[in-house]
């Protein structure tokens, strides 16, 4: 199938702890893995990508990690702010096409 | 601004209408994707077209279908609705034709099927 699996579906934190979310992947061809923010009422926006031949990259407080064995990556956020507070989706090129993680509500705490 | 745009905004209508939603893409993006959007769910995707050809198909019901002009605008047609239809329908684009590039999104068009 096509099912990007993703965790938490929620996730709570204080501010300027760190937050993680997992995803998985079904196809070992796939060679892409963007990471969208969404605020409510509003359009995804892209925040980071990964492609296969990378293993890590950073962008100021957010990094995302990938596992091609384990068909596996991964979104970090340091130092949460409030303004972080959103859905977060991960999605991967799968069979030509293109598919979406259910989702992860983030809430940063004051 | 992603440069992308989507029209109408919102759009309601009732059960066994048909509607067409409309997209353009960025300028220079040869691909126009379509997702669907239900109530706190996540994004189905639904068709990837590319410089007019059908790319790639997923979720998409035999109701609906789409189109890409040689202008590059692509339209969604949602014919027969029911109310499991309401939803925000994105479109967003990309350079090329692979799903393998960053994709840019409209602001979507929300419809509600009364």
């Amino acid at each position: 199938g096509e099912n990007v699996e993703q965790h938490p579906s929620t996730l709570s934190v204080q501010e300027g702890d760190s937050a993680v979310i997992k995803c998985t992947y079904p196809d070992s061809a796939s060679n892409y893995f963007p990471w969208y923010k969404q605020e409510l009422g509003k359009r995804p926006q892209l925040i980071i990508d990964i492609r296969s031949n990378v293993g890590e990259k950073k962008d100021q407080r957010i990094a995302v990690t990938l596992n091609k064995t384990a068909k596996h990556f991964s979104l970090h956020i340091t130092e949460t702010q409030p303004e972080d507070s959103a859905v977060y989706f991960c999605a991967a090129s799968i069979n030509r096409g293109f598919y979406f993680g259910s989702g992860t509500k983030l809430n940063v705490k004051p | 601004d992603s440069g992308v745009t989507q029209t109408p905004k919102h759009l309601i209508t009732a059960t066994g209408q048909r509607v067409t939603l409309r997209c353009s893409p960025r300028s220079g993006d040869l691909s126009v994707y379509w997702y669907q959007q239900s109530l706190d769910q996540g994004l189905q995707f639904l068709i990837q077209y590319y410089n007019g050809e059908e790319r790639a198909k997923g979720n998409i019901l035999e109701r609906f279908s789409a189109q890409q002009f040689p202008d590059l605008h692509s339209e969604l047609n949602l014919s027969s609705l029911e109310l499991g239809d309401s939803a925000l329908y994105f479109c967003a684009s990309s350079v090329g034709g692979y799903s393998n590039q960053p994709q840019h999104f409209g602001d979507g068009t929300r419809l509600s099927i009364l």
